[in-house]
């Protein structure tokens, strides 16, 4: 079935460092691709998506691209804020032949940043 | 503010009491879903609608679990008899549901149930 791996946290960064938060999937079809952001006691937040190969989300700094021939979804960010601090979570849509969906979803990674 | 709002944000219970979450999607969103999320874990699917129709329900969710959408509005999720086990965080999500392969979900702030 269609699955979303991450790369295991705690990811530790000092302020103004470079991200990568790795995340891979496997799926039939042609899903898009999300990150999601949760911070501390709240919600999940929509960081950013993609919906086709090739693709680049882009919000707040933060980027990934849709990559068909690795079936990758990795997030990055040229410098990081203390502020980014938080878990990050990638999911992938998966389409039914009912024409339903689910979000299938990664474990999560927590990023640390530190001033 | 017109996200997905979600009350309470604190539930504190004790075992076999119920309790019932109310859940305001974004108001032109048609699909409104229920997850669960537990200490470092991604969210656990629960039950979905399409309108005020239920059109799944995970096989995870026991009996002591029902969810509403009356009039395809807010929505309601009750949990019987709690058990210590119940205790999470309850997602609620909204999304606009016209067409599958490029829709996306909004979430709520949640609402954290503790049960003693």
């Amino acid at each position: 079935g269609n699955s979303v791996t991450q790369m295991e946290g705690p990811v530790t960064l000092s302020e103004e460092a470079f991200l990568t938060i790795n995340c891979t999937y496997t799926a039939t079809g042609y899903p898009s691709l999300f990150w999601y952001v949760q911070y501390p006691g709240e919600g999940l937040q929509l960081l950013l998506k993609a919906t086709k190969a090739d693709d680049k989300g882009s919000n707040k700094g933060f980027e990934a691209t849709y990559r068909k021939e690795t079936t990758s979804f990795h997030l990055e960010k040229g410098s990081v804020q203390v502020s980014d601090s938080a878990v990050y979570f990638c999911a992938l849509s998966e389409v039914r032949a009912d024409s339903n969906y689910q979000l299938i979803w990664g474990a999560g990674t927590k990023l640390i940043i530190k001033p | 503010d017109t996200g997905v709002s979600q009350d309470p944000r604190h539930k504190i219970t004790k075992r076999g009491q119920n309790v019932t979450f109310r859940c305001d999607p974004i108001s032109e969103h048609n699909r409104l879903y229920w997850y669960r999320q537990t200490l470092g874990q991604g969210p656990e699917f629960l039950t979905y609608f399409q309108n005020e129709a239920q059109l799944e329900k995970s096989r995870l969710l026991s009996d002591r679990f029902s969810a509403e959408r009356p009039k395809g509005s807010f929505s309601t999720l009750e949990i019987q008899r709690t058990e210590q086990g119940d205790s999470a965080m309850y997602l609620c999500a909204s999304s606009l549901g016209y067409r599958v392969s490029t829709d996306t979900q909004y979430f709520g702030p949640g609402t954290r149930l503790t049960v003693l």
